[in-house]
């Protein structure tokens, strides 16, 4: 069926540089894409989002590039502070009421 | 505050008994949602309702069952038919509009003793 998956598990980096987190998506018919942050014990939190149409978009410290022809998500965090430090959710909205969610990648940011 | 609240935070169960997990929002969102986390895991959606009174199944219903009588208000059963219910459970919601995130409790860790 479809899904979204993650490429790596587990990302450790020093504190300072700057993380990438990858995501792939099978459903090209997608049109809206959300990264999530859960710490340990919580519920996931919005992180930033991305319509179809657009190719980049930048939060604050986040950037989030989509590459529709190969269906392909990525997160990237500029200056990884121990903050940082959480496991990262990539999310596809189909349409509708359903959300796919990727498997997660866990972020260790090494002090 | 607006926001989305799901309790208690530690449930235990003893093989064999039904417990209710409660799942409240006050951000008038029309979309909930359950979902099932196990360690090291992602999010595997359990039912899901779009409006009051209305509810479908999501890929792991199996051995739980929702109501949505109230539009705050998704509760969530699991039943004794769930045979690994030790897990992880997160509630969400959102508006039905489209391009929007889903705002998620803090989450019931459920043991089975």
């Amino acid at each position: 069926g479809e899904s979204v998956g993650l490429h790596l598990p587990t990302l450790s980096v020093q504190e300072g540089d700057n993380s990438i987190i990858n995501c792939a998506y099978s459903n090209s018919a997608s049109d809206y894409f959300i990264w999530y942050k859960q710490e340990s014990g919580k519920g996931p939190q919005f992180i930033i989002d991305i319509r179809s149409n657009m190719d980049k978009r930048q939060g604050q410290r986040v950037t989030v590039l989509l590459n529709k022809t190969v269906k392909h998500l990525s997160l990237q965090i500029a200056a990884t502070q121990p903050g940082d430090s959480a496991v990262y959710f990539c999310a596809e909205y189909t349409g509708g009421f359903k959300t796919i969610f990727g498997a997660g990648t866990r972020l260790f940011v090494k002090a | 505050d607006g926001g989305i609240t799901q309790s208690p935070k530690y449930l235990f169960r003893k093989e064999g008994q039904n417990v209710t997990l409660s799942c409240e929002q006050n951000l008038n969102h029309d979309a909930m949602y359950w979902y099932r986390q196990d360690p090291g895991q992602g999010l595997r959606l359990i039912y899901y309702s779009q409006i009051v009174n209305d509810f479908q199944k999501g890929d792991i219903a199996e051995g739980y069952s929702v109501s949505r009588e109230k539009k705050e208000s998704f509760p969530l059963t699991v039943t004794s038919a769930q045979k690994n219910p030790t897990a992880f459970y997160l509630c969400a919601s959102r508006t039905t509009g489209t391009n929007t995130e889903a705002f998620f409790g803090q989450g019931t860790r459920l043991t089975v003793v």
